[in-house]
């Protein structure tokens, strides 16, 4: 297990401009998860790939938000036109096919800075 | 839905001291359980999980949990405190969704500091 792995570990932008965040999951993991911290919380759950398809969006992922997992490998989050709200840690995780009692890997995460 | 519930959002003990760490659910069905930890600059890491074999269930590093279905409760232990236990701690309960898609919920977190 190499872990899953995010990139890049820290992003600053301006607020306006679009960035992209990706995510390589534990290879053989078929779930790739997306989850969003901000400070002193709890980590909020962004969206589900089951292989290459999204299976769920939370409200909290607004038209701004994309998310892509093409050919069921890893994943990219694109934010467009960044506000300052989106500030935040960006956290993929991945698991294994199974019940509600399968582990989730998570990555170290992404940390966006909108200024 | 499922929801979790950590009822102190600090903790603060001595070294070699008992921990505590106190959670409680809501389930409209028998749930699966968890605890995570995140320690600084570091990936959340899993400590254990409830999966209803047995209501004690003992994780890494010393840490334990008891699952008590009267309680609603899924609180965790360690007997003796440790500095480098020092993090912040998130029981979370897994979820279906849509599409029988998977979730987990994550409480709001306890942050544990461990006095010398």
């Amino acid at each position: 297990d190499t872990g899953v792995s995010q990139d890049p570990r820290h992003k600053i932008t301006k607020r306006g401009q679009n960035v992209t965040f990706r995510c390589d999951p534990i290879s053989e993991h078929n779930r790739l998860y997306w989850y969003r911290q901000t400070l002193g919380q709890g980590p909020e759950f962004l969206t589900y790939f089951q292989n290459e398809a999204q299976l769920e969006k939370s409200r909290l992922l607004s038209d701004r938000f994309s998310a892509e997992r093409p050919k069921g490998s890893f994943s990219t989050l694109e934010i467009q036109r960044t506000e300052q709200g989106d500030s935040a840690m960006y956290l993929c995780a991945s698991s294994r096919v199974g019940g509600l009692n399968t582990e989730a890997f998570f990555g170290q995460g992404t940390r966006l800075t909108v200024v | 839905a499922q929801s979790v519930t950590q009822l102190d959002s600090h903790v603060s003990v001595s070294e070699g001291t008992p921990v505590l760490l106190r959670c409680n659910y809501s389930s409209s069905y028998s749930p699966s359980l968890f605890w995570y930890v995140q320690h600084p600059n570091k990936g959340l890491q899993l400590l254990l999980k409830y999966t209803s074999a047995a209501t004690l269930v003992k994780g890494i590093n010393g840490f334990e949990a008891e699952f008590k279905k009267s309680e609603t409760s899924f609180h965790l232990t360690k007997p003796s405190a440790h500095m480098s236990d020092a993090a912040e701690y998130f029981c979370v309960v897994s979820d279906l969704g849509v599409d029988s898609s998977y979730k987990l919920i994550f409480g709001s977190g306890t942050r544990l500091l461990v006095r010398p």
